[in-house]
């Protein structure tokens, strides 16, 4: 099964306002990322969070790591129609060098 | 963009025949991967490559293979196309274990 578990599978809001999703993990990490991908695109680097952090901010991106829940959570505040697309998370557990691990992502809609 | 191209970027095949993706990387980035992702997967890990000739399975590596004989290529060969390899096919690279990620476009196979 993935590691990462992205939820709401899809989530659609107006343009200006916030989005949250959320990803659980099994076990402990190193580090935590969040991908953007475009309908038919590859997937484009967000934010790295490292299991010593809680939280990290980008623009208009914030993410948080709980790693006594082992979940983490990006928001991304102000909503624009170009913020459509899938969100990955994928996490880099300890022990297994040099992997990702991806969850299923969160299909982002934001309309006009 | 990390200058990862992927090629060729659209295949039809038939099954049983062999069929070789390329991806080349102008980064001099350690470490290239190849993923698959699939309607309810997610990316999954098919071979990393942690050097030029060091190569390591991933989560799905069956009926496939790889080799890298420079840093910029990374060749993953399907031996005897399945129906069940339809899919689209992803490249990335990293300059660290667990670290960022930067993916190619894509490739887009068909196994009729």
């Amino acid at each position: 099964s993935q590691q990462g578990e992205e939820d709401p599978q899809a989530l659609s809001i107006q343009e200006g306002e916030n989005a949250t999703m959320n990803c659980s993990y099994k076990t402990s990490i190193n580090n935590l990322q969040w991908y953007r991908q475009n309908s038919g695109r590859g997937l484009v680097h967000l934010i790295l969070i490292r299991s010593n952090e809680r939280e990290k901010h980008s623009g208009r991106l914030r993410v948080t790591l709980d790693t006594s829940k082992k979940s983490s959570s990006l928001l991304i505040t102000a909503s624009r129609a170009a913020d459509t697309a899938s969100y990955f998370c994928a996490t880099d557990k300890t022990g297994t060098a040099s992997k990702l691990t991806f969850g299923t992502g969160t299909r982002l809609q934001v309309t006009l | 963009d990390a200058g990862i191209t992927q090629s060729p970027r659209h295949k039809v095949t038939e099954t049983g025949t062999p069929v070789t993706l390329r991806c080349h990387q102008t980064e001099n980035h350690r470490y290239m991967y190849w993923y698959r992702q699939d309607p309810g997967h997610g990316l999954r890990l098919i071979h990393y490559s942690y050097g030029v000739k060091d190569t390591d399975k991933g989560e799905v590596s069956d009926g496939y293979s790889v080799s890298r004989s420079k840093t910029e290529d990374f060749l993953l060969t399907l031996e005897s196309a399945t129906s069940s390899q339809t899919s689209v096919y992803f490249c990335a690279t990293g300059q660290g274990a667990g670290e960022t990620q930067y993916f190619g476009p894509g490739t887009r196979l068909l196994v009729l």
